[in-house]
């Protein structure tokens, strides 16, 4: 049962353009959702988070998009640039707060390449 | 300050044979995590464990798998007989506490030949 969906195995932009990272989420239990950046060989990085209060959150060049209703968030990246090239990792916690990190339910990630 | 430390970083077992796995937390972090994530999957949760307390293991398999975090030393995840559908990317991480942001290690990639 998978309750977080990364629904594009992969992703490929051109530099400069944006990038647009989907995931859908059947659990609606969750309230805090997650996205984590990986290299190769390396751990997960964390990238950005927002609580179900919110509907965006922002840093920098990266916002995030939550539609409750629809169950779905989204990562954009913009402009994006090559050394974004890895997966990324859509997360969801269901503990109360809003702020828990505690048991984290993840997607498949998408694999985004980035073109100069 | 370093990170989250993970070795062996590869880990080659024959079936049957137990594998350990090492984890040691950031400094000040009293809380570890352990994540398996299989070929072209996902992180899945394992174990959630405190200072000598298993707080919540509802991802650890039923058999062969255990998880400590001793008073002192690493949290340690050991597996037991492993056979080939162990072999996956294991990654821990650590965090001040459930409220926390984690920071995870770089894995160990264990293979059962």
């Amino acid at each position: 049962d998978q309750q977080v969906k990364q629904n594009s195995p992969s992703l490929s932009v051109q530099e400069g353009r944006i990038s647009i990272l989907n995931c859908d989420y059947t659990n609606s239990m969750f309230d805090y959702f997650l996205w984590y950046k990986k290299y190769p060989a390396e751990g997960p990085t964390f990238l950005i988070s927002i609580s179900s209060i919110k509907d965006k959150n922002e840093d920098g060049r990266f916002t995030v998009f939550l539609n409750k209703s629809a169950k779905h968030l989204s990562l954009h990246i913009v402009p994006s640039q090559p050394g974004d090239s890895a997966v990324y990792f859509c997360a969801a916690s269901e503990d109360a707060g809003g702020t828990s990190y505690g048991k984290l339910t993840f997607g498949q990630g998408t694999i985004l390449t980035v073109h100069p | 300050n370093a990170g989250v430390m993970q070795n062996p970083r590869h880990l080659v077992r024959r079936r049957g044979q137990e594998a350990r796995l090492r984890c040691s937390p950031m400094k000040g972090h009293s809380h570890v995590y352990w994540y398996r994530q299989l070929p072209e999957e996902g992180l899945k949760f394992m174990v959630y464990l405190q200072k000598e307390n298993i707080i919540d293991e509802s991802g650890m398999p039923k058999e062969r798998f255990s998880a400590e975090f001793p008073k002192e030393g690493p949290s340690i995840l050991r597996i037991q007989q492993v056979v080939r559908g162990d072999s996956a990317a294991y990654f821990c991480a650590s965090s001040k506490g459930a409220n926390y942001g984690y920071t995870f290690g770089s894995g160990t990639r264990l293979t059962v030949v």
